[in-house]
């Protein structure tokens, strides 16, 4: 089946330890992206990528890193995460020259 | 810089009424328009999008929406809700020579009685 895996989907941490969200997709697309979504403020971007080792920053970059060493995984790093930080996070895929974008389940983190 | 402005955060509505959920947006490009929803506890899907061509653009689920350049609309239509389309919607804009960026309105949450 075709999908965008992320893991894990809950996540429960505290300032300052340092944590991986992984996402994984399994349609040779060449775009990937990460998304924040909080309460009134909809969807952000943090960070895509346009093919392997290829990124660029997204709208809110700040706080987070990724790397895109294999075309179907884009890890995101929060290497020292903070309270601001708690948030519902998307990753999505796409062809690189189409439009519509496959999301993820999400992952839900709470940082305390 | 382009936003969205999705006006109603919230919309009620009873079961095999119509709706319209309202978008406008601003860009000083030309842009591509999407509509994506999300149900409860899950990720986001197309609902549908316009590149060019038509203005009026159906998508899935009888969802509908019409492109009004003039008004910087993108208003997404329905003539008659389910249940099953309670869910959240957001309005999306990319510029036309840079796609990789997509931004989002801040969801109107739908919401059906019965």
């Amino acid at each position: 089946e075709a999908q965008v895996t992320q893991n894990p989907r809950y996540l429960i941490t505290v300032t300052g330890k340092k944590l991986t969200v992984t996402c994984s997709q399994n349609m040779n697309h060449e775009y990937m992206s990460w998304y924040r979504q909080d309460p009134g403020l909809g969807l952000r971007q943090i960070y895509y990528s346009m093919n392997v080792e290829v990124t660029d920053k997204g709208d809110v970059p700040e706080g987070y890193k990724v790397s895109r060493k294999e075309k179907r995984n884009f890890p995101l790093i929060l290497e020292s995460p903070s309270p601001n930080q708690t948030s519902l996070y998307f990753c999505a895929s796409r062809p690189g020259q189409t439009y519509e974008q496959y999301f993820g389940p999400g992952t839900r983190l709470t940082v305390t | 810089a382009q936003s969205v402005t999705q006006l109603d955060s919230q919309v009620p509505v009873f079961e095999e009424a119509p709706v319209e959920l309202r978008c406008n947006y601003s860009s000083s490009v030309s842009v591509y328009l999407f509509w994506y929803v999300q149900y409860p506890n899950q990720g986001l899907q197309l609902l549908l999008k316009y590149l060019s061509g038509s203005t009026l653009v159906k998508g899935i689920n009888g969802f509908e929406a019409e492109f009004n350049k003039s008004q910087t609309s993108f208003h997404l239509r329905k003539p008659s809700v389910h249940i099953s389309d309670t869910a959240e919607y957001f309005c999306a804009v990319s510029d036309r020579d840079n796609t990789d960026k997509l931004i989002f309105g801040t969801g109107t949450r739908l919401q059906v009685f019965p």
